[in-house]
């Protein structure tokens, strides 16, 4: 089955603890995508990734790390995570940035 | 600046007809897409309209006027179910430039 899987679905954390949200596709898609989720304000992009080793910043990068060492995987990273963190990310990925994504089930993610 | 604009919520009653209209102001506009967001879950596709016109598929229809910069999503036959928040998104130099998305709530 074609798919993005994200983990973990839930995370509870405290602030300055290093985290990873992990993302990976199935579909030998190029493009992918970190999103976060707020209520009021709609799909914000975090990182986005055009191919390997090729990735950018989004309208909200501070705070972030992506990386992207092959296709499939597109891994987040917090390095200290802050409560303004706290938020619902999704994973996403298309045949190209102007294409339709296929989202990935999403991590809640708490910082206390 | 680019900027999409959806109304914020809307209520429609079970059975019936309801339409949620998308604004935007993009440039190197090359297509626009609906998904659907159930509370709490991921966004799953919906339909993309890239040329001027109506797509129907099934209950949902979607329209596109590139030269007015608008689009709407139709639902017809409303079911319970159909309660959830609907996201556009226009393509703008090949990214994805999204609406904060309306809340549909279904009444019976």
């Amino acid at each position: 089955e074609a798919q993005v899987t994200q983990n973990p679905r839930y995370l509870i954390t405290v602030t300055g603890k290093k985290l990873t949200v992990t993302c990976s596709q199935n579909m030998n898609h190029e493009y992918m995508s970190w999103y976060r989720q707020d209520p009021g304000l709609g799909l914000r992009q975090i990182y986005y990734s055009m191919n390997v080793e090729v990735t950018d910043k989004g309208d909200v990068p501070e705070g972030y790390k992506v990386s992207r060492k092959e296709k499939r995987n597109f891994p987040l990273i917090l390095e200290s995570p802050s409560p303004n963190q706290t938020s619902l990310y999704f994973c996403a990925s298309s045949q190209g940035a102007g294409y339709g994504y296929t989202f990935g089930s999403g991590t809640r993610l708490t910082v206390v | 600046g680019q900027n999409i604009d959806q109304p914020t919520e809307m209520t429609a009653t079970e059975g019936a007809i309801v339409q949620i209209n998308c604004t935007y102001q993009t440039s190197g506009f090359n297509g626009l897409f609906w998904y659907q967001q159930h509370a709490g879950e991921a966004p799953t596709f919906l339909s993309y309209n890239v040329l001027d016109g109506l797509e129907e598929k099934g209950r949902f229809s979607s329209f596109l006027s590139r030269s007015k910069g608008y689009s709407y999503l139709l639902l017809k036959e409303l079911q319970m179910k159909d309660s959830a928040s609907y996201l556009c998104a226009a393509v703008s130099n090949y990214q994805l430039i999204w609406g904060a998305g309306t809340k549909l709530i279904i009444k019976p």
